[in-house]
């Protein structure tokens, strides 16, 4: 079935710990982006990338990294997570000219 | 900072009836607009985009948009239970110095039917 799948589902992390979340879609789509979804705060954009080799900084960016090897992959890495990077992370995809498609998301838990 | 602004809530309507669901946004530069339906713990998921100004029906969603007045809105005819969930508005907007767009999301309207 074609669409965007994450991994893991859902992660506790220790304070400091390096965490990559991953993020995988098969619609062949160029443009790529992960969010993160707050309570009373709406999805907000960390990262986006056009296309592969090239990846671009949303509004909330500090503490997260991305790369865009491929068209297929596009993961997110927390180098040193923190508390506040507790949250609900959310992949999705786009051919660019319309809809954003999510993924199922990743919750984190940050300790 | 580009702002979307979505009736509170959370609003509570009787089955059948009409649940009318308001945005503003900011950024006269928003190419086209979309609503997300989200169920809790769930993802995001498009039930509507419109990019013109005027009505779009789509069997009983109904968005209306006036880019003049910046306002964006989501009809629910004859609403159902199945229709309690959060609802997301979301303009486009083209990211500089490329051809493709981001989205920028409001809060959310939290919508509940009532049978």
């Amino acid at each position: 079935i074609a669409g965007i799948t994450q991994a893991p589902t859902s992660q506790i992390l220790a304070a400091g710990r390096r965490m990559t979340l991953r993020c995988t879609q098969d619609m062949r789509h160029n443009a790529m982006y992960w969010y993160r979804q707050d309570l009373g705060l709406g999805l907000r954009l960390i990262h986006y990338s056009n296309t592969a080799g090239t990846t671009g900084k949303g509004e909330v960016p500090d503490g997260y990294s991305v790369s865009r090897a491929n068209t297929d992959d596009f993961p997110l890495t927390l180098a040193s997570a923190v508390p506040s990077q507790t949250s609900v992370y959310f992949c999705a995809s786009s051919d660019g000219a319309s809809t954003q498609y999510f993924g199922p998301g990743t919750r984190l838990t940050v300790l | 900072q580009k702002e979307v602004e979505q009736n509170s809530g959370p609003l509570s309507v009787p089955e059948g009836a009409i649940a009318s669901l308001n945005c503003t946004y900011s950024d006269r530069g928003s190419q086209s607009f979309f609503w997300y339906r989200q169920y809790s713990g769930k993802s995001p998921e498009l039930i509507m985009s419109i990019y013109s100004n005027g009505d779009k029906e789509d069997g009983r969603f109904t968005a209306q948009l006036n880019k003049a007045s910046q306002y964006v809105s989501l009809l629910i005819r004859d609403s159902q239970p199945s229709d309690s969930a959060t609802y997301l508005c979301a303009p486009r907007v083209r990211l500089r110095g490329s051809t493709l767009g981001r989205l920028y999301f409001g809060r959310g309207t939290q919508l509940t039917v009532w049978p």
